[in-house]
């Protein structure tokens, strides 16, 4: 069983800044996704990423998935209110496995 | 959009009562999961099912519990005799069938069990 590690576990930022999280395995996967969950919510889908290397990039939001398909990193620029919440990689590790999901990184950006 | 609905939002039940949880996935899924997410905790995997069968439990998905597609929208999941324990927010998700496609998931149901 593949173990997602990511973090850090909590980050708080003023808006405007920056901000990298990291998404990290000793197994390699088919694909990965990031996810944003808010509270009483389900996750949400953000970004899959399937091939090593890549780079998927969502308005202010970039994804880069390791070229060895073990890791990956979220980077906000200029980060907003908006932004708080549940950031959760998620990962299998063939095409048709279930997924499995990290713990998961809290953001808080403040005003 | 569609969207996967789940009903109840919540549910409080006594020990050792039997609770259903009712889930419709989006109407062209054809994959259907179960997740749990005790509070604080991951997002865990309990079930996949596809072609009216289970495709893979976890270890947490032991004999109290079970799924099923009693007709072609809704999607159950059956606690037989609830424990403290299994207190949590329990997802439902769906998916088209393609090779990594992504999961969409439901708001959930928050378990209580007192």
């Amino acid at each position: 069983t593949q173990l997602l590690e990511q973090s850090p576990q909590f980050l708080s930022i003023q808006e405007g800044e920056n901000l990298t999280v990291y998404c990290n395995s000793s197994s390699v996967f088919s694909s990965l996704q990031w996810y944003r969950q808010e509270p009483g919510e389900g996750p949400v889908l953000l970004v899959t990423v399937v091939t090593g290397g890549e780079v998927k990039k969502l308005k202010r939001l970039t994804f880069q998935f390791g070229d060895a398909r073990k890791d990956s990193s979220l980077h906000i620029t200029a980060a907003q209110p908006g932004d708080t919440g549940l950031y959760l990689c998620a990962a299998r590790p063939d095409s048709w496995g279930k997924l499995q999901f990290g713990a998961g990184t809290q953001v808080v950006v403040t005003p | 959009e569609p969207e996967v609905t789940q009903t109840p939002s919540h549910q409080v039940t006594q020990m050792g009562q039997e609770v259903i949880l009712r889930c419709v996935p989006i109407s062209n899924h054809l994959y259907f999961y179960w997740y749990r997410q005790i509070l604080g905790q991951k997002v865990e995997f309990l079930v996949s099912f596809y072609n009216n069968e289970i495709s893979e439990k976890s270890e947490i998905f032991d004999d109290q519990f079970s799924v099923e597609r009693p007709d072609g929208s809704n999607f159950t999941l059956k606690i037989r005799s609830t424990k403290l324990e299994d207190s949590a927010m329990y997802f439902c998700a769906s998916k088209r069938g393609a090779a990594n496609s992504p999961l969409h998931f439901g708001n959930g149901t928050r378990l209580t069990v007192t």
